[in-house]
């Protein structure tokens, strides 16, 4: 199964971009990127995915190597708010038509100074 | 409001007196998960089912059981709890399309918080 390697922590200033990198060197063909982030005492919220190329939405950017063996989530700006763990998680597919598992890493926890 | 509710948020209990923890959806989707949360092991799956009647396994079934009666509805039921089984409990659901540009947010609820003695 195909796994995500990402940083324990990372820090940022308030108000600068903050790149949160993740390895993926046994993603396969058809694995999606997806990054999850988990704001303190709640459950996980949706950030973004990808497959091949880059994307953007209005709470961040998703750059994809081209070799598809690494990916980093960018926040423009970081603000307080932004303080969560944030995971990397390859979306693949489980056993049974139509079925798939997402498998979190151990994600990165962010802490944005002010 | 689209959401995704669990019952109880926190529970205490003792080892081996069976219990459930309930999930409900409100959005209609096929997909609903459970999930378990410890300390330096991030989240695990515990079981998925793709719908009504369909359940799988996931990286951690041993000593849960799931079952999907109804669409909306997704209880995770510990016949005899261990204190191992102590964690944060996640259940999650969303939509299930196919295809090279499918797409389908996890939506999580709020926790379960159990401890067994």
């Amino acid at each position: 199964d195909a796994k995500t390697t990402q940083p324990n922590s990372m820090e940022s200033n308030e108000e600068e971009p903050v790149h949160l990198p993740c390895n993926h060197s046994t993603i396969s063909g058809t694995d999606y990127i997806h990054w999850y982030r988990q704001l303190p005492s709640q459950g996980p919220e949706y950030v973004i995915h990808g497959l091949t190329s880059n994307v953007n939405n209005r709470m961040a950017s998703l750059a994809i190597a081209e070799d598809r063996k690494s990916s980093t989530l960018i926040l423009h700006r970081a603000t307080l708010r932004d303080a969560a763990v944030y995971y990397c998680i390859l979306r693949f597919r489980g056993s049974g038509a139509g079925s798939y598992q997402l498998t979190f890493g151990k994600g990165t926890k962010l802490s944005v100074i002010p | 409001e689209a959401q995704v509710t669990q019952n109880p948020r926190y529970l205490i209990t003792v080892t081996g007196k069976k219990l459930t923890v309930t999930c409900s959806q409100n959005m209609n989707h096929e997909y609903m998960s459970w999930y378990r949360q410890d300390p330096g092991l991030g989240l695990r799956q515990i079981y998925y089912s793709m719908n009504v009647e369909v359940t799988d396994k996931g990286d951690v079934p041993e000593g849960y059981k799931v079952s999907r009666k109804e669409k909306r509805n997704f209880p995770l039921i510990l016949e005899s709890p261990s204190p191992n089984q102590t964690s944060l409990y996640f259940c999650a659901s969303s939509t299930l399309t196919s295809g090279r540009n499918s797409y389908n947010e996890q939506f999580f609820g709020p926790g379960t918080r159990l401890t067994v003695l």
